[in-house]
């Protein structure tokens, strides 16, 4: 078992909806990354938490460090959101980033 | 922008031969980390560099080494290239060694062929 599971691994939307993305670790954390990535490969930090929630425009990211689980929502998707969404942990022990799978987002007008 | 630099963008290499792919980090960063991302996968954890030494190291072997300079900018080095190294190259630059943000660069995609 991955230590860091994302979840949809595909997800495809129509313009408007609301999504979420959710990000379950299994390891100790000093802090948990959102990423996003764009077809040709750079990597973008949205978001950096350690508890509670954080909002950057569309963008909003929660985490629960109870149930080791946190989650990314874009409220009123575009099809500019379209890209993969990478939750990454960083471990608390050795504070090297642990990865998830990624998820490829697909936003259709 | 993230302030994070890599060259070359792209190069393709013949297996066998070493490669040298550079990053400029954001100024006072002095923490530099390297990924490989394979098609359709997640970055992969080569090593970590805090002032000038390495102080971390995935699960890669030695023929990938690297460097950071005192302006903070890094390299990596791979010998003996094999068809597998073909990847997306990433390196991430942040202050300190411990909890801080991460910038990306644009990465270096390197096809060995």
């Amino acid at each position: 078992k991955n230590e860091v599971e994302q979840s949809p691994q595909n997800l495809t939307a129509q313009e408007g909806e609301f999504i979420t993305i959710n990000c379950s670790y299994s390891v100790g954390i000093s802090a948990l990354h959102w990423l996003q990535q764009h077809p040709g490969g750079g990597i973008v930090s949205l978001f950096m938490l350690s508890s509670g929630k954080k909002k950057h425009g569309r963008l909003i990211a929660t985490i629960n460090i109870q149930e080791k689980h946190s989650s990314l929502h874009i409220t009123a998707s575009h099809p500019r959101d379209s890209a993969v969404y990478i939750c990454a942990v960083r471990s608390n022990s050795n504070y090297q980033l642990i990865w998830g799978a990624g998820t490829k987002l697909i936003i259709k007008p | 922008e993230t302030g994070v630099t890599q060259s070359p963008t792209h190069l393709i290499k013949t297996r066998g031969q070493q490669v040298t792919l550079r990053c400029s980090s954001q100024s006072g960063h002095n923490t530099v980390s390297w990924y490989q991302q394979a098609l359709g996968q997640g970055p992969q954890f080569i090593f970590q560099y805090y002032r000038e030494e390495e102080n971390g190291r995935g699960n890669f072997p030695p023929r990938f080494s690297g460097l950071q300079f005192p302006n903070y900018s890094s390299e990596l080095n791979v010998n003996a290239l094999e068809l597998d190294d073909s990847a997306l190259y990433l390196c991430a630059s942040r202050l300190g060694s411990m909890n801080t943000e991460a910038f990306f660069g644009q990465g270096t995609r390197l096809t060995v062929v």
